[in-house]
């Protein structure tokens, strides 16, 4: 079955970055596109943007253009997303979601990283 | 403007059902949506996608008890049987030409 499985909790002072990583298995890596949202505590659900794996393309929201990088390793079949010059409300747990049809709904999720930004 | 809209809190009884709402905003009213489900202390879970004319496709191992329905910009999401476990929050999902969407959640309370 699909699985997305996420890195560990990460604490980070405001001003530096943080690489969150996510390695799905189940299905063929480049054939999905791989979604970032984020949850800051107790708040609802935010998009950050997608990557294709096939092309390396990406798309990200407006909020976070200028500080999100969305990469991916297909010799390793993983996606990273960095966040730089982090503040302390960037504090919330960070999912990678699969897409289920290129820019579209999300079928699966991964288990979430915590980052925490503080001095 | 892509919108989703969602009644905050929602209550229901064991046992009973509920139909959690999702609105769309004007002028989109054709749109699919997506639902998940959001246990406490865990990660969304993928309910279903529903189109606009109430066709829904679930996900892995989501039980009959749960079903949509579409009626205009209104995307419906009935749970049937509550049982404790399906006390969660509970998002709709939307996406555009390079832009996706959540509504900001409907909290279900199982009485």
């Amino acid at each position: 079955q699909v699985q997305l499985v996420q890195s560990g909790a990460e604490v980070k002072k405001p001003g530096t970055s943080v690489k969150v990583s996510c390695k799905p298995s189940g299905y063929t890596f480049i054939g999905y596109y791989m979604n970032w949202v984020r949850q800051a505590p107790g708040q609802g659900l935010e998009w950050m943007g997608w990557i294709n794996p096939n092309s390396g393309d990406t798309n990200y929201a407006q909020k976070f253009q200028g500080r999100v990088t969305m990469t991916r390793d297909t010799s390793i079949s993983t996606a990273y997303m960095e966040l730089s010059r982090l503040k302390s409300d960037d504090t919330a747990v960070y999912y990678c979601a699969r897409d289920g049809g290129g820019g579209s709904f999300f079928d699966s999720w991964g288990q979430g990283t915590l980052v925490t930004v503080s001095s | 403007q892509l919108m989703l809209t969602q009644s905050p809190s929602a209550s229901a009884s064991l046992g009973a059902s509920v139909k959690l709402t999702c609105t769309l905003s004007s002028g989109h009213s054709s749109y699919a949506i997506a639902w998940h489900r959001q246990q406490p202390e865990k990660g969304p879970r993928y309910l279903m996608k529903l189109n606009n004319d109430g066709s829904h496709s679930k996900g892995d191992g989501i039980p009959d008890r749960f079903s949509g329905s579409s009626s205009g910009a209104e995307r419906y999401l009935t749970i049937s049987s509550l049982q404790s476990e399906d006390e969660a929050d509970y998002y709709c999902q939307t996406w555009g030409t390079g832009i996706v969407v959540f509504g900001g959640g409907t909290k279900l309370t199982v009485l």
